[in-house]
This record gives structure tokens, C-alpha cells and sequence, in this order.
């Protein structure tokens, strides 16, 4: 699986856009970007995942650069509850494949 | 709600002694993960189950064991435990073969070995 680069923290006011960056440059193009988060010590929750088009869902959008080297993952409104760590992960799309956590994003939601 | 079950929420034991953690996947869900996550080691991938069969193998510790039933539940044993095998134990399922799916984890199972 490639590997992904991600700021070790970041701080975001409560209810303006949160934008997470991810560096994957050595992706391949059977691999998806998949983001994950982890509040506290719960288990890490799926926010979104993409090949190559930009995505959204009621959580996140996901948007994708085209040469596919980077992403972004956007919470539109971020609220208190969004302070987690977020995990930016490349995987294989065919077959079960499992996923690989690097250290992630520690975000700060502030009031 | 994730739909993937964890028993029990918490385990205290000691030293030497074994423990079996179960998880029951989301309904429809053939593949079963396991994950272990330490204060210092972030999250650590441990070993994969479809449909029965093992499918990956992590850094699992050969002291740790782990097998997915004919009804698609799994239990991760832990034996000979060691005071550094204090960590949450995550499960996850997905869909499984052929096709793009999330893993959906569990809320863990936090084992204390004192």
C-alpha cells in the first residue's frame, strides 16, 4: 500500500470548514484514499473514501487533485464533536484487503 | 452505531493467564479484522478472516490465536499474557472479496494485564 503523509496536528473554530491535507504521491491506480477517525478511545469510524472523482456524503467531501498525489478531506461546519484523530489511508479496492493506520491527524475543534 | 459487537467492553486479568475476546460482524459482513491499538503503538493490524478462512496475517504474536465460525463470528485468544499485551483490541468487518468496502470497527474490548 503507498504511503501517506499527514500534518501531525491541526486546530479548526467551531463552525467554519475544516481541511484536512494527506500526501500519498507514490499511489497507484487500482488504490482508493480512504479517511477514517478515531475520538478518543472509541473505534475508528469510516468518514469517506474515492478513486479519483471528488466525493461527499452527509459527513465529509473528499477531494482529490488529479494527478491523484493528494487529498483533502473537508468537514463543511465542524463542530466540538469532530476533535479527533483523522487517518488519511491508501488501499488496494479489490478484495478484502486491510487497512494499514499511519499516525494521523490530531484536530483540534475550538469553540 | 457500527452494526460490529465486542465482548466484553473491558477485561482485567493477570499476568500468564488467557482470555478469549469475541466480535460479532455487521449482518451480511464476510470478513472479520482484528486490530490492536497501545498507548505507543498506534493502530497495529494483527490478522484477517473471510468466510472462515484466514486470509492476512499482521504482527500477531504466536501466543495470540484467532478463528471466524461457521456463523461468521470471530474470537481473538490471548494467552501466556504479558503486561505489554495491555492495549484495546478492535475488530472490524467488511463485505468482503470483489468488491470496495469500508471496515466498520467495533468499539474494543480494553484488556488491563496487571
Amino acid at each position: 500500500d503507498a504511503k501517506t503523509t499527514q500534518p501531525t496536528s491541526m486546530d479548526c473554530a467551531e463552525g467554519r470548514a475544516a481541511n484536512l491535507p494527506c500526501n500519498h504521491s507514490t499511489i497507484s491506480g487500482n488504490e482508493y484514499v480512504y479517511w477514517y477517525r478515531q475520538i478518543h478511545s472509541q473505534g475508528p469510524q469510516y468518514i469517506i473514501h474515492g478513486l479519483k472523482n471528488n466525493e461527499t456524503n452527509e459527513m465529509a467531501s473528499l477531494i482529490i487533485t488529479e494527478d491523484r498525489k493528494s487529498s483533502t478531506l473537508i468537514l463543511p461546519h465542524a463542530t466540538l464533536r469532530d476533535t479527533a484523530v483523522y487517518y488519511c489511508i491508501v488501499r488496494v479496492g479489490q478484495g478484502a484487503q486491510k487497512l494499514v493506520f499511519g499516525q494521523g491527524t490530531r484536530l483540534t475543534i475550538n469553540p | 452505531d457500527s452494526g460490529v459487537t465486542q465482548t466484553p467492553k473491558h477485561l482485567i486479568t493477570a499476568t500468564g493467564q488467557r482470555v478469549t475476546l469475541r466480535c460479532s460482524p455487521r449482518s451480511g459482513d464476510l470478513s472479520v479484522y482484528w486490530y490492536q491499538q497501545s498507548l505507543d503503538q498506534g493502530l497495529q493490524f494483527l490478522i484477517q478472516y473471510y468466510n472462515g478462512e484466514e486470509r492476512a496475517k499482521g504482527n500477531i504474536l504466536e501466543r495470540f490465536s484467532a478463528q471466524q465460525f461457521p456463523d461468521l463470528h470471530s474470537e481473538l485468544n490471548l494467552s501466556s499474557l504479558e503486561l505489554g499485551d495491555s492495549a484495546l483490541y478492535f475488530c472490524a468487518s467488511s463485505v468482503g472479496q470483489g468488491r470496495v468496502s469500508p471496515l466498520h470497527f467495533g468499539n474494543g474490548t480494553r484488556l488491563t494485564v496487571t
